[in-house]
């Protein structure tokens, strides 16, 4: 059983709808990542947030929005995405953000499809 | 950007065999490094750390080549549910290059 979980774990919109992702973890992480992954590549980091605050934005476009509300939830918000943004969406943490981390907790993923 | 490369395989190799793969670096100051394996559809876990003095858990061995920058992975009595793919991922202290994954192994195990 995974420790960080996510909703939903698949999700169908359309180019002109908004969906949220959902994150939450209760192992006391510091810090909380965004990653998207397409079939046969490895996963590909979006945002990381440290204490709460946004650490890293890979150039991510705007139509993905995160949000951080406490250190336990993280969200993505979607908006006007395209089917080139289908993709699994995963969410992991780790207990910081500082040298010698990499021990990732991963979430099962949300599955978007993008119509 | 600094790269990690692994082989993509797929390795097909029968059951009970061993089986090792690599994964270089490029950045001399990669700090840690890790195996990840992740199953079709799943998402990644970790599998191991890796230490410079290697590291066993009962069938995996995890080694580290600083010298010549690489990490490896050996899985011995190779199982069919060791059938996954094996990410390859590199930490360092330059902020670009903070967690870096390669592109993953395939392993088929076959029976």
């Amino acid at each position: 059983d995974t420790e960080v979980t996510q909703t939903p774990k698949h999700l169908v919109m359309g180019m002109t709808n908004k969906k949220s992702l959902k994150c939450e973890q209760h192992m006391g992480h510091r810090a909380m990542y965004w990653y998207k992954q397409k079939a046969k590549k490895p996963p590909e980091l979006m945002f990381v947030y440290s204490y709460e605050k946004l650490s890293i934005n890979e150039s991510v476009p705007s139509r993905f929005s995160p949000e951080c509300p406490n250190s336990s939830l993280l969200n993505l918000h979607l908006h006007a995405l395209q089917p080139e943004d289908s993709a699994l969406y995963l969410c992991a943490s780790s207990q910081d953000f500082a040298v010698g981390f990499g021990e990732l907790f991963f979430g099962e993923g949300s599955r978007l499809t993008v119509l | 950007r600094k790269e990690v490369e692994q082989d993509p395989g797929p390795f097909n190799v029968p059951e009970g065999a061993t089986v090792a793969f690599n994964c270089t670096y490029s950045n001399s100051a990669s700090q840690s490094f890790f195996w990840y394996r992740q199953d079709c559809r799943k998402e990644p876990k970790l599998l191991m750390s890796v230490y410079s003095s290697g590291n066993e858990d009962g069938r995996f061995t995890a080694q580290l080549n600083r010298a010549s920058q690489y990490i490896s992975l050996l899985i011995r009595d190779s199982k069919l549910s060791d059938s996954a793919t094996y990410l390859c991922v590199v930490t360092s202290l330059n902020r670009d290059d903070k967690i870096i994954f390669g592109k993953g192994t395939r392993l088929h195990i076959l029976p």
